[in-house]
């Protein structure tokens, strides 16, 4: 069955550097990986989404990268904030069906 | 632009007892969603509606929970009867849908409703 694993529960770094996440996946052929942000008691909300033929995709403060051989995502926060402190998910999909979910990482950026 | 609408927001009943949920989408969105997140977890597709057709309800425990998106706008979700372990957030999302070789399926979460079933 198609499964995904995010490096882990929780990850605590100091304010401005940079933050690194990952996102593996099996048994799944993702023609799309999206991120999204999870603040306590609300739902998630979009980041960055990179499509399979993509290796690399910015926006701001982050960079995601995508590497369909090692079925692998990395999420990269730079100069992290205490304001980026959330739960972020990775989610995939095939052209708009079979969305998954990944766990989540609980990310703390420290003062 | 209003974003997707849920209620209720809080809901707690008894085990066996049924519930609902509802879900008003972003206006214009073709793609509806709802899914279930447990405390800890990411959240878990149950049910996906490209206007008021099913897409795909393959993780739905069809035996207790039921939606239904008349008209392609508004959804409900329901369970029925309800067990300890459907405690969790529903949550709802929506997008635009609809694929032409253009991805359109950036989804849209509403608050989400936290259900405690006692």
């Amino acid at each position: 069955s198609q499964k995904i694993e995010q490096n882990s529960e929780a990850l605590n770094i100091q304010e401005g550097k940079t933050a690194t996440l990952t996102c593996n996946y099996t048994n799944y052929s993702p023609a799309y990986l999206q991120w999204y942000r999870q603040d306590p008691g609300r739902g998630p909300v979009f980041l960055l989404l990179i499509r399979e033929n993509e290796k690399e995709k910015r926006k701001e403060r982050l960079k995601v990268t995508f590497d369909t051989t090692l079925k692998q995502s990395l999420f990269h926060i730079t100069a992290s904030q205490p304001a980026d402190s959330a739960t972020y998910l990775c989610a995939l999909d095939n052209y708009g069906q079979n969305f998954v979910f990944g766990p989540g990482t609980r990310l703390s950026v420290l003062p | 632009e209003a974003g997707v609408a849920q209620s209720p927001r809080y809901k707690i009943i008894e085990k066996r007892q049924s519930v609902a949920f509802w879900c008003n989408p972003i206006s214009g969105h073709a793609t509806l969603y709802w899914y279930q997140q447990i405390l800890g977890q990411g959240p878990k597709l149950l049910i996906q509606f490209q206007n008021n057709g099913v897409v795909d309800d393959s993780q739905l425990p069809k035996d207790r929970f039921s939606a239904e998106r008349l008209k392609g706008v508004d959804s409900t979700l329901k369970i029925q009867p309800a067990k300890l372990e459907d405690s969790a957030v529903y949550l709802c999302a929506s997008s635009l849908g609809a694929y032409r070789g253009a991805y359109q399926e950036t989804q849209y979460f509403g608050p989400g409703t936290r259900l405690l079933v006692l």
